[in-house]
């Protein structure tokens, strides 16, 4: 069974840095682009980027280029989506998804709160 | 870029009810690359039509889609009580845009 497993909810100030984590299982973790999509209290969804994990091969949405980094661990099995500086307008739930462009498998979401 | 409008922003029916949901795009999209997702509060996102019209596994199929070019629909032809939701189209293979979603509620 492919799942998908977020980490935990953050709490942050602005201007702090923030590590987020997906972990893959159930299938080939290096075979297929995970993707990251954002969700703003009761919006809509935005797609960040996506990275391939078997050559860390990389693309951006350009609304997020710039603002954030996409990486990803083989040996774990884990994406990352991180900040170096973030900002109260980062607060949002942040999903993990498989797939380059078309979601079929999607974390349960990390809930990202920046607040002073 | 490609701006994909949902309409109606909210629809309101009973159950056992028929809902059609619009996807307008700005410009022609390749049926071959027009998802719907399913979101119920607090749950991610599920995708439920990819390709306009073909079921993802697990899709009942009292859902459905159609549509070609710039316009697009999704019809669950008799609404249970589990399909109230936030439903929103998306364009993929090549930018990955979302509609804003339409909010199907009870009525």
């Amino acid at each position: 069974e492919v799942q998908l497993e977020q980490s935990g909810a953050e709490v942050k100030k602005p201007g702090e840095s923030l590590k987020i984590s997906c972990k893959g299982s159930g299938y080939s973790f290096t075979s297929y682009w995970i993707g990251w999509v954002r969700q703003m209290s009761g919006k809509g969804l935005e797609w960040m980027g996506v990275i391939y994990p078997g050559d860390s091969d990389t693309r951006y949405s350009p609304s997020f280029q710039g603002q954030v980094t996409l990486s990803a661990d083989k040996s774990t099995s884990t994406a990352f989506l991180q900040w170096s500086s973030l900002k109260a307008s980062d607060s949002a739930i942040y999903y993990c998804v498989r797939g380059d462009s078309l979601f079929e498998y999607w974390g349960q979401g990390t809930l990202v709160t920046v607040s002073s | 870029e490609i701006v994909l409008t949902q309409s109606p922003g909210t629809l309101s029916l009973s159950p056992g009810e028929r809902a059609t949901l619009s996807c307008r795009a700005s410009q022609t999209v390749s049926s071959s690359y027009l998802a719907w997702y399913q979101q119920k509060p607090g749950q991610a996102p599920r995708l439920l039509i990819y390709a306009a019209s073909s079921r993802a596994a697990g899709t009942p199929d009292r859902f459905s889609g159609t549509g070609s070019g710039t316009d697009f629909s999704l019809t669950i032809s008799r609404l249970e009580p589990e399909d109230f939701a936030v439903y929103f189209c998306q364009r993929y293979g090549g930018s990955r845009t979302f509609g804003q979603g339409t909010k199907v509620e009870i009525k």
